[in-house]
């Protein structure tokens, strides 16, 4: 089945690093890749939608300047926490959409995920 | 707007007995899709089931089972027999048809299934 490698699985830095996270499909393409952030026994809330070759749509709330999303090729998504403090510290999370052959069908391909990574800022 | 509703947030059930677990969904799309995940501790989401609104049957995959009824906008999710590796956070999430389509998940329901 298709994967998706999120890396790295855990950091752990000090306040003021950035950290980037990688989020790669392996066996498929992916234009569409999206980033989730949950908190301690809290549900996956959308951060960003990463389209390749263009700007990532965010959230509201989401501060751009603050996680960088930059998705290079059709299998690589990459989210940048800049600059990190503590209340950045949290289960980031990545999934990709197989691409289809037309948009018409693209609301029908399944979405695979990452296993996450989890961040701590001290 | 779109809302996924998981109204348990913990149940507790001790092994062999059956356990459902309740999503309830707002939507103003004629297409959607609904998911199951579950989340256990280390974190990964496992993928267990997607149903599109146009296919109302239910569907039912060794012990676990699933309910759709549009009628009430629910997509209930049965284990039967739970077993302890059952435990985890099982998360009910909906997703808009269309070429983008990011999933809006519930709050999840943590399921606790003990020996």
């Amino acid at each position: 089945g298709a994967v998706v490698s999120q890396h790295p699985s855990r950091v752990i830095c000090k306040s003021g690093t950035s950290v980037k996270i990688e989020c790669r499909s392996l066996d498929f393409q992916a234009t569409t890749m999206f980033w989730y952030r949950q908190f301690p026994k809290q549900s996956l809330m959308l951060m960003a939608t990463s389209n390749e070759g263009s700007k990532a749509t965010y959230e509201q709330g989401v501060e751009k300047d603050k996680f960088l999303i930059n998705h290079a090729s059709l299998t690589l998504s990459t989210l940048t926490v800049t600059s990190a403090h503590p209340e950045d510290s949290s289960f980031y999370i990545c999934s990709a959409r197989e691409d289809s052959g037309s948009t018409w069908s693209a609301s029908n391909q399944p979405q695979h995920f990452g296993d996450g990574t989890r961040l701590s800022i001290l | 707007a779109q809302k996924v509703t998981q109204a348990q947030t913990e149940i507790s059930v001790v092994e062999k007995e059956d356990v459902t677990l309740d999503c309830v969904y707002e939507t103003r799309d004629t297409t959607y899709y609904l998911f199951w995940y579950k989340q256990p501790p280390s974190g990964e989401l496992v993928f267990l089931i997607r149903r599109n609104s146009f296919d109302e049957q239910n569907e039912i995959s060794g012990r676990y089972s699933w309910n759709f009824q549009k009628s009430t906008s629910s997509f209930n999710f049965t284990i039967t027999a739970s077993q302890v590796v059952d435990s985890a956070v099982y998360f009910c999430a909906l997703r808009k048809g269309g070429s983008q389509g990011n999933l809006i998940f519930g709050k999840g329901t943590k399921l606790s299934v003990k020996p």
